[in-house]
């Protein structure tokens, strides 16, 4: 495997289902991002990670949870989703997140739907 | 407040067809600007960085150039391949790490 990679590439899932998303880096990067892009809307920062250690959180509901045991893996926990958190959910990692101009490589990303 | 505006929503070229798409900002201080491109049902492809007005990068048919308050993503001769959103994000320097994105310029290239 090369890049980012995310799994599943599709999810259907129910408001009281429990279901989470993985994301692995293969490039050796210090920082992670999971991103939701939804239709007609700009990309929206959720979370941010640098070096196993969450540096940001951007107003995300709780029902979004996420987990990065390790720089090379990222996950995101979901629980009672809203049909409303319908997206797509990417994941990109960067060098580093703090002192870093550098850009940030996306995985293809997860289609979500909630029924 | 930061902004990032990106004007045509969506362009229709023939092939050959060369035209710009317009990233403008407005923010307390650049860092960065970034170019990607998004193909459907796919993540962001990275295209280039621009750090500072005046500068200038070029990748096969693509050119980006910078200036205080936009950048330009000039497509020259455009094949069908080229069809896809080109979305432009900013960096500032209050905000490490972070992106904010614009919505977007969906690029269709018809031979």
């Amino acid at each position: 495997e090369t890049g980012v990679t995310q799994t599943p590439r599709h999810l259907v899932m129910g408001m009281t289902n429990k279901k989470s998303l993985k994301c692995e880096q293969h490039l050796g990067h210090n920082a992670m991002y999971w991103y939701k892009q939804s239709a007609k809307k700009p990309l929206e920062l959720m979370f941010v990670y640098s070096l196993e250690e969450r540096v940001e959180n951007n107003s995300v509901p709780s029902r979004f949870s996420p987990e990065c045991p390790n720089s090379s893996h990222l996950f995101l926990h979901l629980h009672t989703l809203q049909p409303e958190d319908s997206a797509l959910y990417l994941c990109a990692s960067s060098q580093d997140a703090i002192y870093s101009y550098n850009e940030q490589f996306f995985g293809p990303g997860t289609r979500l739907t909630v029924l | 407040e930061d902004q990032v505006t990106q004007s045509p929503e969506a362009l229709r070229l023939q092939e050959g067809e060369s035209s710009s798409l317009n990233c403008s900002y407005t923010v307390s201080g650049l860092r960065g600007l970034f170019w990607y491109r998004q193909d459907p049902g796919k993540g962001p492809e990275f295209l280039f960085t621009l750090y500072s007005a005046g500068e200038e990068k070029e990748k096969e048919r693509l050119k980006a150039t910078l200036t205080k308050k936009e950048s330009f993503l000039h497509i020259t001769a455009p094949k069908p391949e080229d069809s896809a959103t080109y979305l432009c994000a900013v960096m500032t320097t209050d905000s490490w790490g972070k992106l904010q994105f614009g919505a977007g310029t969906q690029v269709v290239v018809t031979p």
